[in-house]
């Protein structure tokens, strides 16, 4: 099992709002920022947010994080069929002296 | 630009081990931390370990200790992982991926390198 929790699955209609949920606790997200990252069928991953809610250059607007208290949150605006992948959060956990991963999330675009 | 390419394909017996290459280039190389991360097929993202190009320092997850070995060549900006006593469930891809000291993201990633053990 991973560490941090993510729904399987979420999806939209092209320009709708999608929004993935991560779930951790107080010795990861609760004390440690956020990143996520974009996995194209076939590809390596590719980082989105980084820092909770930053953006890497070339990364669209679309793309937004948050976080909040042992949660965080990507919400993915104007959804595109570019879109569909799976994506997964991480960060770092004290306990653990490691970083850990979300179970992942695949985006369907309908 | 910054490149991260990995060496190919790999088969092994189980019992065997395997080392996996992540050449760089478009930066400096002692700079930056490298990591190493799995995917086992149709599974998600495993943090196996990092390894501090500058001094050769490393930090590996408790469950691959005793296992993965992570080395680097500063002459060829070159890092690797070795995993031994390979069993079928190490299958996976096996990424590297960079991250700037102390920034706790990692970007970019190598393409990926798939072991299949197999007997």
């Amino acid at each position: 099992q991973s560490v941090l929790t993510q729904p399987p699955s979420a999806s939209g209609t092209p320009g709708q709002r999608v929004t993935i949920s991560c779930s951790g606790s107080s010795s990861n997200i609760g004390r440690n920022t956020v990143s996520w990252y974009q996995q194209l069928p076939g590809m390596a991953p590719k980082l989105l947010i980084y820092t909770n809610n930053q953006r890497p250059s070339g990364v669209p607007d679309r793309f937004s994080g948050s976080k909040s208290g042992t949660s965080a949150s990507l919400a993915i605006s104007g959804l595109q069929s570019e879109d569909e992948a799976d994506y997964y959060c991480a960060a770092y956990d004290d306990s653990l002296n490691g970083y850990v991963f979300g179970s992942g999330t695949k985006v369907t675009v309908l | 630009q910054v490149q991260l390419v990995q060496s190919g394909t790999e088969v092994k017996k189980p019992g065997a081990s395997v080392k996996v290459s992540c050449k760089t280039s478009g930066y400096t190389f002692t700079n930056y931390y490298m990591h190493w991360v799995r995917q086992a097929p149709g599974q998600g993202l495993e943090w196996m370990g990092i390894i501090n190009p500058s001094d050769g320092t490393t930090r590996y997850a408790q469950k691959f200790q005793g296992r993965v070995t992570m080395t680097r060549d500063t002459s060829t900006s070159t890092a690797y992982m070795d995993l031994s006593s390979l069993r079928s469930e190490d299958t996976a891809i096996y990424f590297c991926a960079r991250e700037q000291a102390g920034t706790r993201w990692f970007d970019p990633w190598g393409q990926g390198t798939l072991v299949t053990v197999s007997s």
